[in-house]
């Protein structure tokens, strides 16, 4: 089976950091994505993680830790665009399946 | 850029009825997907598809079925909607790698 964690709603300041954690337990693993989903659109794709490590792209980075069953999003200088759910998904081997978190709501206060 | 489009924003039926839920995709994907997305829950995947004529059920398929005659349209049907599939529909593609599904803007369904 899958089970994926994360945090229900964070908070944050304009221009602050905030880091939303997700941690995986799934009977297989071929890779982690993060979305970014405003109300009511569609989730668009913010990263893939396969490998341990960081991956940066622009203000957000992604870190995974596979011994850890571990990956963090990092969002910096925080916007109030950013105001928005980000959703966790581990892939499944060989069928290219996701599995998601229920996702973390990110408000970001001026 | 990729673009997936679902025939419908927002739809409301009555319980009982057959509902069809139509996606396009206009990249040549072979794999196509069915969710639901509900508070708390996060999305769930109802049914995917890698190939035409081919389905495979996800975690919740009971209720749900699919039909995928053209490789760029993937179709989600109700057989006989019920108030618990009232729900926003989401509709995604991608190619057989490691590239990232690509989202439909949803369906939000509702069953009276």
């Amino acid at each position: 089976g899958q089970n994926i964690d994360q945090p229900t709603e964070m908070t944050a300041t304009e221009g602050a950091i905030v880091q939303i954690n997700c941690t995986y337990q799934t009977s297989g693993f071929n890779g982690l994505f993060w979305y970014q989903q405003h109300a009511g659109e569609a989730p668009t794709f913010l990263s893939y993680n396969v490998l341990d490590g960081l991956e940066e792209k622009g203000r957000f980075s992604s870190f995974l830790s596979r011994s850890k069953g571990y990956s963090y999003l990092l969002l910096k200088e925080l916007q109030m665009k950013d105001s928005a759910s980000y959703l966790c998904a581990v892939r499944s081997p060989n069928d290219y399946k996701l599995s998601f978190g229920a996702g973390t709501t990110v408000t970001v206060r001026a | 850029d990729v673009k997936v489009t679902q025939s419908s924003r927002y739809l409301v039926k009555r319980t009982g009825e057959k509902v069809f839920l139509e996606c396009v995709q206009d990249m040549d994907h072979e794999n196509m997907f069915w969710y639901r997305q509900d508070p708390g829950l996060g999305l769930r995947l109802i049914y995917f598809s890698y190939d035409v004529k081919m389905k495979e059920k996800g975690d919740i398929p009971e209720g749900y079925s699919v039909s995928r005659e053209k490789k760029e349209r993937f179709s989600l049907i109700l057989e006989s909607a019920s108030t618990n599939q009232t729900s926003m529909y989401l509709c995604a593609s991608s190619s057989p790698s490691n590239q990232p599904q690509h989202f439909g803007d949803g369906t939000r369904l509702s069953i009276l």
